[in-house]
């Protein structure tokens, strides 16, 4: 298996420009988590699906993000409009079954100039 | 919610010292306990995990403890290598229905002389 795949890897944009970040989760995985990560504030939960439902967003900053889980093997964060404190690593994990390891992808590298 | 604090936030040992670094948590209900290990510019990967059910775990070098009493939990690494320097993060959490939700310590950025 490829493991969980995110893209783009690297997302430089302006303010007030909408910024969709992707996600595949690994097959057969259940569970799915958008994280981010800043150096002042370090690894947050910002939503996360299971079998394709989101079932916690009190992560999720503010009404400028979105996410959704269409299906099994996608999911998307939005963010719009972008703001220069959005600035951040986003990283998409995923699990097979509670309590089991979270598999992270490679991370986007979003900066909002 | 779950409160997950972390100590310390920076740890240098020379090569071949032990290191350690400590966790809190706040639920009383957590327990799931992973420790992920992040190199610099890498994504997080887990390094070991300890149920409520276990009170250590040792895999090679690695070792953990969990005190549910006291509610924390330590990593312990022993004969520590220069690749073991990178950013250490614990976590705690606990089944809720069919999901769990992981919650991270702020991480302790271990840095290993030579």
């Amino acid at each position: 298996d490829a493991g969980v795949i995110q893209s783009p890897r690297h997302e430089v944009t302006e303010m007030g420009q909408e910024v969709t970040l992707r996600c595949k989760p690994i097959s057969g995985h259940n569970s799915l988590f958008w994280y981010r990560q800043t150096m002042m504030r370090g690894l947050e939960l910002l939503i996360y699906f299971n079998n394709n439902v989101p079932i916690d967003d009190s992560g999720m900053p503010e009404d400028r993000f979105s996410a959704k889980m269409p299906n099994a093997s996608f999911s998307t964060l939005k963010i719009q409009p972008s703001e220069p404190r959005d600035s951040a690593v986003y990283f998409c994990a995923s699990t097979m079954n509670p309590l089991h390891e979270q598999y992270f992808g490679p991370g986007t590298r979003l900066t909002v100039t | 919610g779950e409160n997950v604090e972390q100590h310390p936030s920076t740890l240098s040992v020379q090569e071949g010292d032990s290191a350690v670094i400590k966790c809190t948590y706040s639920d009383s209900a957590s327990n799931y306990f992973p420790w992920y290990k992040q190199e610099l510019g890498k994504r997080p990967q887990l390094i070991i995990d300890i149920r409520s059910n276990v009170g250590e775990k040792k895999d090679q070098r690695i070792a953990v403890t969990l005190n549910k009493t006291a509610k924390h939990f330590s990593l312990h690494i022993t004969e520590t290598q220069p690749e073991d320097s990178a950013v250490y993060f614990c976590a705690a959490s606990r089944r809720t229905g069919t999901a769990s939700k992981l919650t991270f310590g702020t991480g302790t950025r271990l840095q290993v002389t030579l």
